[in-house]
């Protein structure tokens, strides 16, 4: 069985730019969330997609978006990139929304310049 | 809406002694709690979670967690810790999103240090 995988591993933007990060989910798991950790801090739930609809947003503006595709892979967007986005973004998946487990990726590190 | 509070930031200790992680959630009503690791650089690893039934829950790695209601904790224990225990180590709270499901609400982590 695959676990969650994020890509890219790193990377670094300078403010005003945009980013897409990507999340492969957990082989039969349907629901995906993203969460952003930044440093010193627990992750913060950003949204999550369930069957390609978004299912939930935490406090975030609306520069966060995201994608579920037909295979429940995600992509998490983000435009205007400001200095206090750099932190480490974590995907989760899970079997369904209402299952209680969650599997996380190991993270991408976005540094905004 | 839920709120989690892990009460020590940093906690070392000598391998072998027993530790004790400290967490405490804010609602009284129904609730799942977890326990996840971080290694440097890495993802979340799960631990062990409460769903219901006994209020003590076995986890991986010989961690175990007491689920205590009227206290509102969640404490997390190891009777004799490892040089690889070293990590940092989230508690986190179920918060009700839309559509029955749910998403998790963390504490700021308790980074643990295991000295030889």
């Amino acid at each position: 069985e695959t676990g969650v995988t994020q890509s890219p591993t790193h990377l670094i933007k300078t403010r005003g730019q945009q980013v897409t990060l990507r999340c492969s989910s957990q082989s039969g798991h349907n629901t995906v969330s993203w969460y952003q950790q930044a440093l010193g801090q627990g992750p913060q739930f950003i949204f999550q997609y369930y069957r390609e609809e978004e299912n939930g947003r935490g406090n975030f503006p609306p520069r966060f978006s995201g994608l579920q595709f037909p295979n429940y892979s995600s992509e998490l967007n983000v435009n205007a990139l400001e200095l206090d986005d750099s932190a480490l973004y974590l995907c989760a998946s899970r079997r369904d929304r209402g299952t209680s487990e969650q599997y996380f990726g190991p993270g991408t590190r976005l540094t905004v310049t | 809406a839920q709120s989690v509070t892990q009460l020590d930031s940093q906690v070392p200790v000598f391998e072998e002694a027993p530790v004790e992680l400290r967490c405490n959630y804010s609602s009284s009503v129904s609730v799942y709690l977890f326990w996840y690791v971080q290694y440097p650089n890495q993802g979340l690893q799960l631990l062990l979670k409460y769903l219901s039934g006994s209020t003590l829950v076995k986890g991986i790695n010989g961690f175990e967690a007491e689920f205590n209601k009227s206290q509102t904790s969640f404490h997390l224990r190891k009777p004799s810790v490892h040089i690889s225990d070293t990590a940092e180590y989230f508690c986190a709270v179920s918060d009700p999103i839309q559509g029955g499901s749910e998403k998790l609400v963390f504490g700021k982590g308790t980074k643990l240090t295991v000295n030889p």
